[in-house]
C-alpha cells in the first residue's frame, strides 16, 4: 500500500502567519490528493481534493498544491479556528491511505 | 442537508462483538459506495472497510478481514459493521463516511464517530 508521510509532525504557528504544510507520497498518487482538518473530539473535515480544489465553503486562505508524490497545504494567515490537526489522504490506489498528520499550534 | 450517525459502539471484552450502525440522510443513499474509517486514541486515520452501492461488493483492510462484516439495507439508508472476534487493537472511534462522489474514496461527510473499547 502508498505510504504517506506529513511533516512536521507539529508546527508552531503564531496568528496572522503564514503555516505550510508537506505531504509525501511512497509512489506517484497523480493528483489525488485530499486534506482533512480534524479538530479534538470532532471528525475529520474534508478541506481540498484532487490536490488543489476546495471544498466550497472553505476560506480561500486554505490552498493546496503538487502532484505525484510531493504535497503541500498552506494556510495564508492563521486564523484562531485553523489550529487542528491536519491530514493527507491518497486514493489513487486502492486501499485510501491516510498520513499521520500534522499539527498546527498556537506559538 | 447531509447527515450521518453512527451508534452502537461500547466497551466490549477481548474476544466479543459489537455491531455498529450508521443512518445516513439527505442524499441518495442508494447511489453511494459507504466507508468505515477508524481512529485509535492519539493516532491517525485508518480506512477499515468499503461497500458498493448496491452491496454486492465489500472491502477489508487486512487486520480485519474475516472478522469485521461490512453490510447495508437501502431501504432504511443504514450501512452496518459487524465486529467479531474483537482484539485490544480495535480500540478505536468508528467513524461512517461518504465519499464525496458515489464511488470515490476521499470524503465528505463523516458521522461524529462511535468509540469501540476492547478490554477486560
Amino acid at each position: 500500500e502508498i505510504v504517506m508521510t506529513q511533516s512536521p509532525a507539529t508546527l508552531s504557528v503564531s496568528p496572522g502567519e503564514r503555516a505550510t504544510l508537506s505531504c509525501r507520497a511512497s509512489q506517484s498518487v497523480s493528483l489525488n490528493l485530499a486534506w482533512y482538518q480534524q479538530k479534538p473530539g470532532r471528525a475529520p473535515r474534508l478541506l481540498i481534493y484532487t490536490a488543489s480544489t476546495r471544498v466550497t465553503g472553505i476560506p480561500v486562505r486554505f490552498s493546496g498544491s503538487g502532484s505525484g508524490t510531493e504535497f503541500t497545504l498552506t494556510i495564508a494567515s492563521l486564523q484562531s479556528e485553523d489550529f487542528a490537526i491536519y491530514y493527507c489522504q491518497q486514493y489513487d490506489e486502492w486501499p485510501p491511505t491516510f498520513g499521520q498528520g500534522t499539527k498546527v499550534e498556537i506559538k | 442537508e447531509v447527515q450521518v450517525l453512527e451508534s452502537g459502539g461500547g466497551l466490549v471484552q477481548p474476544g466479543g462483538s459489537l455491531r455498529l450502525s450508521c443512518a445516513a440522510s439527505g442524499f441518495s443513499f442508494g447511489l453511494y459506495d459507504m466507508r468505515w474509517v477508524r481512529q485509535a486514541p492519539g493516532k491517525g486515520l485508518e480506512w477499515v472497510s468499503s461497500i458498493s452501492a448496491s452491496g454486492d461488493k465489500t472491502y477489508y483492510t487486512d487486520s480485519v478481514r474475516g472478522r469485521f462484516t461490512i453490510s447495508r439495507d437501502n431501504a432504511k439508508n443504514t450501512v452496518s459493521l459487524q465486529l467479531n472476534s474483537l482484539r485490544a487493537e480495535d480500540t478505536a472511534v468508528y467513524y461512517c463516511a461518504k465519499p464525496h462522489f458515489p464511488s470515490g474514496n476521499y470524503f465528505d461527510y463523516w458521522g461524529p464517530g462511535t468509540l469501540v473499547t476492547v478490554s477486560s
